[in-house]
């Protein structure tokens, strides 16, 4: 069963248009929620961390939240370098492993 | 700050064939990660140290992964013998901290065995 689920798998979008991704989980005891971004070829570039419901973080154009339940990364007026792999990993309580999902796929046309 | 450093960036083998991947922390980090990524299974936690000591190495799939890391600035994981399914991106991440840190990942390994 999975710990994490991410939707949708993929997302297209035209640049100026907002929209959100989705970060499910499951687990108990969360001690930490992730999100990273991929590009092509490249590893996983770190963007924000969240730890109790209710916590908030922006970044230029992107807006992390976190409910007891799941996360959200809002794009706001998105641009085509926004195009990425957007990744969500936890931690859980009494675990030392980052369980990650299989990610979203966004890509902002001109 | 050069970042993770992680080499080859590609490698191509013959099934049977052994591999070893090399890893460079970032100076000053106390924990080491590798994972595999595949489009089946997404990025998968292999094996953890934490100054220089296996902590977790649940992950690894089988007898024929281990790793090593034999000081603060090198570690290796390293595969005998290979086979097709293992071709995937191996990455290597370090954190300053504990696993609730932020991680910080390098360009990764491109492995293809044939």
């Amino acid at each position: 069963e999975d710990q994490v689920t991410q939707s949708p798998e993929a997302l297209r979008l035209q640049e100026g248009e907002s929209s959100s991704l989705n970060c499910s989980y499951t687990v108990s005891g969360l001690r930490g929620l992730f999100w990273y971004r991929q590009d092509p070829g490249k590893g996983p570039e770190f963007l924000f961390t969240l730890y109790s419901a209710g916590e908030e973080k922006e970044k230029e154009r992107l807006k992390a939240t976190l409910t007891k339940k799941e996360s959200f990364l809002h794009i706001t007026a998105p641009k085509p370098e926004d195009s990425a792999t957007y990744l969500c990993a936890v931690i859980q309580g009494g675990s030392e492993k980052l369980v990650f999902g299989k990610g979203t796929k966004l890509t902002v046309n001109p | 700050d050069a970042g993770v450093i992680q080499s080859p960036r590609h490698e191509v083998t013959e099934m049977g064939q052994e591999v070893t991947l090399r890893c460079k922390p970032i100076s000053g980090h106390n924990s080491l990660f590798w994972y595999r990524q595949t489009m089946m299974r997404g990025l998968e936690l292999l094996i953890y140290f934490n100054n220089n000591v296996p902590i977790d190495d649940s992950g690894m799939p089988e007898d024929r992964f281990s790793a090593k890391m034999p000081n603060a600035s090198f570690s290796t994981l390293k595969i005998q013998p290979s086979e097709p399914r293992d071709s995937a991106v191996y990455f290597c991440a370090s954190t300053p901290g504990t696993m609730a840190s932020t991680q910080y990942f390098g360009p990764g390994t491109r492995l293809t065995v044939l």
